[in-house]
């Protein structure tokens, strides 16, 4: 099993609507969750960091279940600026930091 | 804002040559590493380190090597180019026991031919 994996999609997805992506991780002793967007030819840029309480940022809000092993982000009132490449991130307890390979998302107008 | 630059956006290189690829950062941060991102692939860990002087091979450090004199600066050499180290790369900083994760550079689009 992969160390953390996602749905490479891509999701295609109309304007407005609210979109979910999930990532598992093997490591039961990861320590630390993120979510990196990153858009055509350009670098990951963190969106943000994942917490056991969840947490929310305006139209995004990422969870985390350390039980079944995932995260999750939820896009609400999708915009076609969110049409990018969103990549979960793992670390754990020894520094290492595990990038998925991401899932792609399309907002169609 | 944390600044990690990258020399190089594009670079050309042919088959044999040597390659330094430059990463600066003006935040004081302990870590370094490279990356190469290919489609289909993700991001790989090449090289990384803690701390000047230091350095610690990451998932697929053949056909490079890295150098670490000071603090700011960490650079990715490719001994000998070769066609499959056509790729992204992509250099990343944070601070020991970071919870707030990387900040990457711009990346350096190398096509070796």
């Amino acid at each position: 099993r992969k160390e953390v994996e996602q749905d490479p999609g891509p999701f295609n997805v109309p304007e407005g609507a609210t979109v979910a992506f999930n990532c598992t991780y093997s490591n039961s002793a990861s320590q630390s969750f993120f979510w990196y967007r990153q858009d055509c030819r350009k670098e990951p840029k963190l969106l943000m960091s994942v917490y056991s309480s969840g947490n929310e940022d305006g139209r995004f809000t990422a969870q985390l279940n350390r039980a079944s092993q995932y995260i999750s982000l939820l896009i609400r009132d999708s915009k076609l600026s969110d049409s990018a490449t969103y990549l979960c991130v793992v670390t754990k307890r020894d520094d290492k930091i595990i990038f998925g390979k991401g899932t792609r998302l399309h907002i169609l107008p | 804002d944390v600044k990690v630059t990258q020399s190089s956006r594009y670079l050309v290189k042919r088959t044999g040559e040597k390659v330094f690829l430059e990463c600066v950062q003006d935040m004081d941060h302990e870590n370094m590493f490279w990356y190469r991102q290919d489609p289909g692939l993700g991001l790989r860990l090449i090289y990384f380190s803690y701390d000047v002087k230091m350095k610690e091979k990451g998932d697929i450090p053949e056909g490079y090597s890295v150098s670490r004199e000071k603090k700011e600066r960490f650079s990715l050499i490719l001994e000998s180019a070769s066609t499959n180290q056509t790729s992204m790369y992509l250099c990343a900083t944070t601070w020991t026991g970071d919870d707030y994760g990387y900040t990457f550079g711009s990346g350096t689009r190398l096509t070796v031919v």
